[in-house]
């Protein structure tokens, strides 16, 4: 299957700090990518949709200023969550869409953020 | 109502034998992709196999299948010959169309036993 590269795996930081986390797909190029948040023992949570060259499309109920998403190339996305706080700690997990017709849906390996 | 829905949140299986991770969904639309996910405990989301709405057979990859019931709304995946390696999460999930919007079930934990 198409390979999808996430990094960095674990982070951990300061309050108050900000952290980028990285979505590339190494063998295909991704017009689309999805950031996901997974809460321990939980299924997916669709955070954003990640266009690129435009703006990303945010779920209802995620702050947008907190999570930047920045889909600059087709081959990566990137993820910033400003101003982290214990709250933010959670598994970050990116997607990206491949296939003749977009079809299939690869993942990253996930970032796990814990917010000191 | 739900998209997916995963009606098992634990399943155990013996070594060697077959197990079957149950999936039902729910939609309107005709065209439609449905997906099986394997989440072991490192959290990576690892595809495991995919199956149309328009494909006439059921998909297969490997030990993996999918039982696919069009008229039932379920696509239940198959693993034959069960390994210890096996054991993770099992996630279902829905892409109606060509939307951007996937839908996951709850999850299935999966325990292979030696």
């Amino acid at each position: 299957g198409a390979v999808v590269s996430q990094h960095p795996s674990w982070v951990i930081c300061k309050s108050g700090t900000s952290v980028k986390i990285e979505c590339r797909s190494l063998d295909f190029q991704a017009t689309t990518m999805f950031w996901y948040r997974q809460f321990p023992k939980q299924s997916l949570m669709l955070m954003a949709t990640s266009n690129e060259g435009s703006k990303a499309t945010y779920e209802q109920g995620v702050e947008k200023d907190k999570f930047l998403i920045n889909h600059a190339s087709l081959t990566l996305s990137t993820l910033t969550v400003t101003s982290a706080h214990p709250e933010d700690s959670s598994f970050y997990i990116c997607s990206a869409l491949q296939g003749f017709t977009n079809e299939k849906l690869f993942f990253g390996s996930g970032t796990q953020l814990s917010v000191l | 109502a739900q998209k997916i829905t995963q009606t098992q949140p634990g399943m155990f299986v013996q070594e060697k034998e077959a197990v079957t991770l149950d999936c039902t969904y729910d939609t309107s639309d005709p065209s439609y992709g449905l997906f099986w996910y394997k989440q072991p405990s490192s959290g990576e989301m690892i595809f495991l196999i995919y199956q149309g709405s328009y494909d006439q057979q059921n998909a297969t990859e490997g030990r993996y299948s999918l039982n696919f019931q069009k008229a039932r709304k379920s696509a239940n995946l198959v693993i034959s010959a069960s390994q210890l390696g096996d054991s993770a999460m099992y996630f279902c999930a829905m892409r109606e169309g060509l939307g951007n919007q996937f839908y996951f079930g709850t999850g299935t934990s999966l325990t292979v036993i030696p």
